[in-house]
């Protein structure tokens, strides 16, 4: 059974930098397309970003401030996001898409608070 | 980029109602479409991808169906544990989700 658990600080401050990982359990990181996915509180899913394979695609309006990689050694993939503000205050979902099939494994979330 | 309008953004519902949400994308996203149900303080749950194919575990109650650029989400019979978030999200392009559409009950 695969499993997805999100790691990183609860709190960071504005400018600074989001470092969030996603350690994969059950199966293999290779072959599949790997997402981060976060939503603000009270609102709606937005798409952050994945990577499969090594190549990565970003939300455009995101693109300039974010970075995910891999690595396979670990089976686990991470999110960096640069230049925080308040604005990126959300619950951090990573999950698991299989091509053409959706998105049918998820982390349980993490919280990510941005304030002084 | 592809936009997806989702409607309605609340739905009062009763027990054993039909209900349909429907999504329309800004252009063409072929079929690769997918739905999901959330819960409060939870993950989304993948109920239906490919537009139309039944995720494995999820009831049958859940249908959905394409039209073009218009997708819909049916649920035949709302039973207590449907009342939720649902959310559609293409997968074409630069993946993106509707908005949302909070099920109440009525």
């Amino acid at each position: 059974q695969v499993q997805l658990q999100e790691s990183g600080p609860g709190l960071v401050k504005p400018s600074e930098t989001l470092s969030l990982t996603c350690s994969v359990s059950g199966d293999s990181i290779s072959g599949y397309y790997w997402s981060w996915i976060r939503q603000p509180p009270g609102k709606g899913l937005e798409y952050i970003g994945h990577i499969y394979n090594g190549n990565t695609n970003y939300n455009p309006s995101l693109k300039s401030r974010v970075a995910i990689s891999s690595d396979t050694s670990k089976n686990q993939f991470s999110l960096k996001m640069n230049f925080l503000t308040a604005a990126d205050t959300a619950m951090y979902f990573c999950a698991r898409h299989r091509y053409g099939m959706g998105s049918d494994v998820w982390g349980k979330g993490t919280t990510v608070t941005v304030s002084s | 980029d592809i936009q997806m309008t989702q409607s309605p953004s609340t739905l009062s519902a009763s027990v054993g109602d039909r209900v349909t949400i429907t999504c329309r994308a800004s252009q063409s996203i072929s079929s690769w479409l997918a739905w999901y149900q959330q819960k409060p303080g939870k993950a989304p749950k993948l109920l239906i991808y490919k537009a139309s194919t039944l995720q494995s575990g999820v009831p049958s109650r859940f249908s959905g169906s394409e039209s073009g650029t218009e997708f819909t989400l049916t649920i035949s019979s709302l039973q207590p544990d449907d009342f939720a978030t649902y959310y559609c999200q293409q997968y074409s392009e630069t993946w993106t989700f509707g908005q949302g559409t909070k099920v109440e009950i009525k």
